[in-house]
């Protein structure tokens, strides 16, 4: 059974415009949630992240909003750019990051200008 | 859907002595996998990219004379950690992508323990 899941193997929005990638999960144990971004033919790099404790981190364009009540976090993207074009990855461990990582399948975003 | 096994899941060894791990993709061919080590509290460091049939890719600071990684079969990939140290504990985890559509599937991580 998948603990993390990204319903949305894809998507599309117009530059300039918000692009909100989302990503629930199953485990109530989970404490500490991740995005990676992934270009073709190169492995993730990450992106942001955000602890339990919090409901929301920023960085830049990028946002992450976390609502525990629903197990569900999203990724919001500000303005997007063609650039921003790639699969995101949302993951997520116990225990503060002490446990190994368990990833969604990805998200392919696509941003046209 | 496609998934990505690696083993062992945890291992415990003593200083010195050389680790191998295991990862396999178990209903697809790939032909590039990535292995990364992931720090308590951090995110994933990519280590490297394997490619099968040649040479990995090491990023920049990874020992490559420490961290052997082959890459023989398109299911198979191994990484060992060689005469491995204390600070060599952590999670290892591997993703194998999925040639003809490009997915990135992630193994359930090893944990290495160098006593």
């Amino acid at each position: 059974d998948q603990q993390v899941k990204q319903n949305s193997p894809s998507l599309s929005v117009q530059e300039g415009r918000i692009s909100i990638l989302n990503c629930d999960y199953t485990n109530s144990m989970f404490d500490y949630f991740l995005w990676y971004k992934k270009y073709p033919a190169e492995g993730p790099t990450f992106l942001i992240s955000i602890s339990s404790i919090k409901d929301k981190n920023e960085d830049g364009r990028f946002t992450v909003f976390l609502n525990k009540s629903a197990k569900h976090l999203s990724l919001h993207i500000v303005p997007s750019q063609p650039g921003d074009s790639a699969v995101y990855f949302c993951a997520a461990s116990e225990n503060s990051g002490n446990t190994p990582l368990v990833f969604g399948k990805g998200t392919r975003l696509s941003v046209i200008a | 859907g496609a998934v990505v096994s690696q083993h062992p899941s945890r291992v415990i060894c003593k200083s010195g002595t050389s680790v191998k791990i295991e990862c396999r993709s178990l209903d697809f061919q790939a032909t590039t996998m990535f292995w990364y080590r992931q720090f308590p509290k951090q995110s994933l460091m990519l280590m490297a990219t394997s490619n099968e049939g040649s040479k990995a890719t090491y990023e920049q600071g990874v020992e490559k004379d420490k961290f052997l990684i082959n890459h023989a079969s398109l299911t198979l990939s191994t990484l060992t950690v060689t005469s491995a140290h204390p600070e060599d504990s952590s999670f290892y985890i591997c993703s194998a992508l999925r040639g003809n559509t490009g997915e990135l599937f992630f193994g359930e991580g090893s944990r290495l323990t160098v006593l």
